[in-house]
């Protein structure tokens, strides 16, 4: 499975957008981008993810570099509850043991007030 | 629907002692996995089974074992518990394999062993 790699920490101004980058220069042309949040102690939650293609939903937008490189997860306008560490993972195709998702350390987010 | 659940929330245990948690999911998922999430670190895969009656090793398996003898419930057992097994749980389940599939978690289990 492709590696990836996020900052250790960032900080946003609430109201603000926070653009979180994730760097996956392995990355397969099968291999997808995940992005997953855990707020605090609970269960992470997914919140996007995308192949080559730009994505938007309600939570966020995912953009995607032409080389599949690296990728950033804009949340637009951030909120408090958007504090959270936040994981980017890159997923390889089902089939044996692929296709499972490997957590790396994240990035802590801390949305200010 | 009250989506991904485990029993317990928390549990302490004594070095050698066993037990079991459960994870129930109520969307008909295919996939369950188990993962555990040391302090300061990212999930790791205990172990996952991809539909009733199937069960494999994820990236730390030892001293866990697992079984899903039905669709909705997947069990994982430590039979002599140790110190470095302390840490928390999660379950997640998936509809299936496919890429557009999302895994969704259960809230977690913490478990201290003295």
């Amino acid at each position: 499975d492709a590696k990836t790699t996020q900052p250790p920490s960032m900080d946003c101004a609430e109201g603000r957008a926070a653009n979180l980058p994730c760097n996956h220069s392995t990355i397969s042309g099968n291999e997808y981008v995940y992005w997953y949040r855990q707020i605090h102690s609970q269960g992470p939650q997914y919140i996007i993810h995308g192949l080559k293609n730009n994505e938007t939903n309600e939570m966020a937008s995912l953009i995607i570099t032409e080389d599949r490189k690296s990728s950033t997860l804009i949340l637009p306008h951030a909120t408090l509850r958007d504090t959270a560490v936040y994981y980017c993972i890159v997923r390889s195709p089902p089939g044996g043991s692929q296709g499972n998702l490997i957590f790396g350390k994240g990035t802590k987010l801390s949305v200010k007030p | 629907n009250a989506g991904v659940t485990q029993t317990p929330k928390f549990r302490v245990l004594k070095t050698g002692q066993s037990m079991t948690l459960l994870c129930a999911q109520d969307m008909n998922h295919e996939y369950m996995y188990w993962y555990r999430q040391d302090p300061g670190m990212g999930l790791r895969l205990i172990h996952y089974s991809v539909g009733e009656g199937t069960t494999a090793k994820g990236e730390v398996p030892d001293g866990y074992n697992v079984s899903r003898l039905k669709k909705q419930n997947f069990l994982l057992g430590l039979e002599s518990a140790a110190p470095s097994q302390t840490s928390v749980y999660f379950c997640a389940s998936m509809t299936s394999g496919r890429m557009t599939d999302t895994q969704y978690f259960g809230p977690g289990t913490r478990l201290t062993v003295l």
